[in-house]
């Protein structure tokens, strides 16, 4: 089955600091790439997300890239706020199974 | 618009005991999925219904059952309780039914511990 890789797993930063998230996934099949935010005492919140048919996505302050040759993607956070301070989950999944491989999570700190 | 509802929120069982918990999806999605989350195996997928029917399940024991009713609310059951079942039980809704290639809305969990 998929396996999902995230790295790393506590990021501590500046406020106004860049952040980057990176995941690697094992199965080649795998065409959907999403990221998840969850803050505390919350549930996951769709952040951005990526399909294998693209190689990089921005919205606003956060892009995703993916490299399908490597089988990597990872998440970019730009101009860090505290308010960006939470748990960030990447996901890979493909259409044949509808059952999404979660990697283990980063705890994102942004320090005012 | 109201968002996912999941109920309860803190749960407290003894090993051996069963336990049901419930999840009501945002109004006009018909697809449902539980995850489990644990600090050691991380989010984990569980099983996904879509109009009543059970349509993936992850690698989980038998002991771990759910099922939809036709307004599209869901439940889930363990049953025989293992102190590993502890952990915070989420419940996602999306729109048509592919799971995670729509949006799904996630709840903020049942936090579920065995004692």
């Amino acid at each position: 089955g998929e396996n999902v890789e995230q790295h790393p797993s506590t990021l501590s930063v500046q406020e106004g600091d860049s952040a980057v998230i990176k995941c690697t996934y094992s199965d080649s099949a795998s065409n959907y790439f999403p990221w998840y935010k969850q803050e505390l005492g919350k549930g996951p919140q769709l952040i951005i997300d990526i399909r294998s048919n693209v190689g990089e996505k921005k919205d606003q302050r956060i892009a995703v890239t993916l490299n399908k040759t490597a089988k990597h993607f990872s998440l970019h956070i730009t101009e860090t706020q505290p308010e960006d301070s939470a748990v960030y989950f990447c996901a890979a999944l493909y259409k044949g199974s509808y059952i999404p491989t979660f990697g283990r999570g980063t705890s994102l700190i942004v320090h005012p | 618009k109201a968002g996912v509802t999941q109920t309860p929120r803190y749960l407290i069982k003894t090993r051996g005991q069963q336990v049901t918990l419930s999840c009501s999806p945002i109004s006009g999605h018909r697809s449902v999925s539980w995850y489990q989350q644990t600090p050691g195996q991380g989010l984990q997928f569980l099983f996904e219904y879509f109009s009543e029917t059970q349509r993936n399940k992850g690698n989980f024991p038998g002991r771990f059952s759910g099922r939809q009713f036709s307004n599209s609310r869901s439940e889930m059951n363990v049953s025989t309780l293992e102190l590993g079942d502890s952990a915070l039980y989420l419940c996602a809704s999306s729109l048509d039914g592919t799971g995670l290639y729509t949006e799904a809305f996630f709840g903020q969990g049942t936090r579920l511990t065995v004692v």
